[in-house]
C-alpha cells in the first residue's frame, strides 16, 4: 500500500531532550515536506527537500533539523526541544508537480 | 500580506445546500491549486487540484479559479453531514513549494 508512515504517532517529552520523528515513503517520491499545525495558524512548513542531500527551510524552521540521506526517509530531528514546539507535525510527499501525499501525524507534547 | 487566505468560518450551511468555500493567494504566478479535507485530529486528504488552465468538477464537487481577482473557490452540492470538515485551501507558486491557507471550518446541519 502507497503510503506515508510517520512515528510515533504521540510523543511526550521534557525540555530539552532530544527527540527524532521519523518519515518514511514507499512512493518514490522526489519531494519531502514537514508541518506543523497549530489552532488558527494552519499548516505552517518546518523543512522541505526536493531530493536526496537536498532541503531548505520553510517558514518556521528554528529549532528543528532534517535530513535526507536516502529517498524514502525525511527525519525530523528536535534537538532541544522547547514548550512552544508542542504541536501536530505532518510529513507529506509528492513527486515534484503534484499534490502532497500526508502522514498520519504526531502530536508532540513538550513540558 | 499571507500567501494564501481563508475565511476561517465557521460556516453552516442545511443538509442537501450548497457549500461555498473561497480563498484568495497572492503570488500571481501560482500555477496549481489545491483542496484538501482535514477532520479533526486527522491528516489532510486531498479533495481535487487544477491548474491554471480551467476549472473542474467530481462528483459533488467543484473547484473553480478566478486569475483575475486571484481566488480559488470549492463548491460542494448536495451537502452532507459528513463533509462537515476543515476545508484547506494551497496554492503552489512555480518553485514547487505548496502553501496553505489556515482553513474554514465547515459545519453541515442536518
Amino acid at each position: 500500500e502507497a503510503q506515508v508512515t510517520q512515528n510515533p504517532r504521540y510523543l511526550i517529552t521534557v525540555t530539552g531532550k532530544k527527540l527524532t520523528v521519523t518519515c518514511s515513503q514507499n512512493m518514490n517520491h522526489e519531494y519531502m515536506s514537514w508541518y506543523r499545525q497549530d489552532p488558527g495558524l494552519g499548516l505552517r512548513q518546518i523543512y522541505y527537500s526536493m531530493n536526496v542531500e537536498v532541503t531548505d527551510k520553510g517558514d518556521v524552521p528554528e529549532g528543528y533539523k532534517v535530513s535526507r540521506k536516502e529517498k524514502r526517509n525525511f527525519p525530523l530531528i528536535l534537538e532541544s526541544p522547547s514548550p512552544n514546539q508542542t504541536s501536530l507535525y505532518f510529513c507529506a510527499s509528492s513527486p515534484l508537480d503534484s499534490p502532497l501525499h500526508f502522514g498520519n501525524g504526531t502530536r508532540l507534547t513538550v513540558t | 500580506q499571507k500567501e494564501v487566505e481563508q475565511n476561517s468560518g465557521p460556516l453552516s450551511v442545511p443538509e442537501g445546500a450548497i457549500a461555498s468555500l473561497n480563498c484568495t493567494y497572492s503570488d500571481r504566478g501560482s500555477q496549481s491549486f489545491f483542496w484538501y479535507r482535514q477532520y479533526s485530529g486527522k491528516s489532510p486528504e486531498l479533495i481535487m487540484f487544477i491548474y491554471s488552465n480551467g476549472d473542474k468538477e467530481d462528483g459533488r464537487f467543484t473547484a473553480q479559479l478566478n486569475k483575475a481577482s486571484q481566488y480559488v473557490s470549492l463548491l460542494i452540492r448536495d451537502s452532507q453531514p459528513s463533509d462537515s470538515a476543515t476545508y484547506l485551501c494551497a496554492v503552489k507558486p512555480n518553485n514547487n513549494d505548496m502553501r496553505f491557507g489556515a482553513g474554514t471550518r465547515l459545519t453541515v446541519k442536518p
